[in-house]
């Protein structure tokens, strides 16, 4: 069975720009996670989606937003982007309706650099 | 709030044992993750606890103890592929889990 997917792997933008990433869960999970790695606030927590619903928001602003379609594959977008939104974003499925109490399958990331 | 902390960093030698603790707190629980990373890679499920007590799972077991708001994961007969981090997460009452900054464990011969 084919892992999580996530494209593109390394994009690099400039402040201001907006950016999409997209995510495709393994065959048959309906859940999908977003979260932000940086070296300094570790990993963090964007939203979750299970059946095309936003189940969960971490604590980021509206530029962060994302989406699931009915093929359970999901994009989030990063809008009017900052310097501080530098990081790996990372992608994760799970079978369950909850990141919360499920195990959960990470993507390999999209490695986002904002200059 | 949510707050997960575990040491930043750990060393040992190979063929011994390491036990990597987490304390946290969190609004409501519904349970305890532990995840290991390698460098440049995502991160990959090692354990869930939502119970008290020691689950083993081959060379790795996590123990977990909810009045106490404490964890630990036990690496047994250490090897060098060991080195990684390893990534404690709490999940709170709203399912959202949050996560620990990452304990670096470096295994050394």
């Amino acid at each position: 069975k084919a892992g999580v997917t996530q494209t593109p792997r390394y994009l690099i933008k400039t402040r201001g720009q907006q950016v999409t990433l997209s995510c495709s869960p393994i065959s048959g999970h309906r859940s999908v996670s977003w979260y932000q790695q940086t070296p300094g606030q570790g990993l963090q927590f964007l939203f979750e989606y299970f059946s095309e619903t936003q189940r969960n928001k971490g604590n980021f602003p509206g530029r962060f937003s994302g989406r699931q379609f009915s093929n359970s594959r999901s994009e989030m977008n990063v809008s009017t982007l900052e310097l501080g939104d530098s990081a790996l974003y990372l992608c994760a499925s799970s079978l369950g309706l909850r990141a919360g109490n499920n195990e959960q399958f990470f993507g390999p990331g999209t490695r986002l650099t904002v200059l | 709030g949510q707050n997960i902390d575990q040491p930043t960093e750990m060393t040992a030698t190979e063929g011994a044992i390491v036990q990597i603790n987490c304390t946290y707190q969190t609004s409501g629980f519904n349970g305890l993750f532990w995840y290991q990373q390698h460098a440049g890679e995502a991160p990959t499920f090692l354990s869930y606890n939502v119970l008290d007590g020691l689950e083993e799972k081959g060379r790795f077991s996590s123990f977990l103890s909810r009045s106490k708001g404490y964890s630990y994961l036990l690496l047994k007969e250490l090897q060098m592929k060991d080195s990684a981090s390893y990534l404690c997460a709490a999940s709170g009452g709203s399912y959202i889990p949050t996560f620990g900054r990452g304990t670096s464990l470096i295994v050394h011969p």
